[in-house]
């Protein structure tokens, strides 16, 4: 079974401060995914890695940064957090090659106060 | 992004009854994924889908690749309270590792 985990469950921060969130799969996927996903707006995609040390912008980048140091995990990073960034995060991993399929971890609940 | 449109947004049945939604887009998708989120919890996958046509089941859950490959459909028969949640596709275009998300159906099933 492919286990996706997320360090924190729930988190609540004040604006302006740092935050990372954690991401580790245990399959030695090659690709990881971060996502925030609002009501209305469904999952949206924040940042994607291919390989160790190699990033992509998603299709909402701005406010967040990421860091892949080793293949198993993959960090989120809100360097100032602000109001409009509470919402649930949601990591992914997929192994790579021709027949695609995402795996989820359980989400982070964030509220920045 | 791409758009993948989602319907119904949502559906409130009676324990028993069968259930259908679909997905559709206007782009070409490689791949396509179902999966159910549980409030408060990530996604889980039900199903994958890889060729055009395909028709694959799990357990209740019935899901086809659709064959002009731009639309997907899940169905779950004979539904239960413990179905209760919403139910996302997800597709990946040829060209690309990313997948698309549609919005979601909720399910709400009465006993």
């Amino acid at each position: 079974d492919v286990k996706v985990t997320q360090s924190s469950r729930y988190l609540v921060k004040r604006t302006g401060e740092k935050v990372f969130l954690e991401c580790v799969q245990d399959m030695d996927h090659e690709n990881m995914f971060w996502y925030r996903q609002d009501p209305g707006l469904g999952l949206r995609l924040i940042y994607f890695s291919y390989d160790v040390k190699m990033k992509e912008k998603g299709d909402i980048p701005e406010g967040y940064s990421v860091s892949r140091e080793k293949k198993e995990r993959f960090s989120l990073i809100l360097e100032s957090a602000s109001t409009n960034q509470t919402s649930m995060y949601l990591c992914a991993s997929s192994l790579g090659g021709s027949q695609e399929t995402q795996y989820f971890g359980p989400g982070t609940r964030l509220l920045v106060l | 992004g791409q758009q993948l449109n989602q319907s119904p947004q949502s559906m409130f049945i009676q324990e028993g009854e069968d259930v259908s939604m679909n997905c559709t887009s206007s782009s070409i998708f490689n791949t396509w994924l179902w999966y159910k989120q549980e409030p408060g919890e990530g996604p889980v996958l039900l199903i994958a889908l890889y060729k055009a046509g395909e028709l694959t089941s799990n357990g209740r859950l019935t899901a086809q690749f659709g064959i002009t490959r731009k639309d997907s459909f899940l169905n779950i028969s004979a539904s239960i309270p413990s179905d209760v949640g919403i139910y996302f596709c997800a597709g990946q275009l040829r060209e690309s590792n990313q997948f698309y998300f549609g919005t979601g159906t909720s399910l709400t099933v009465i006993p």
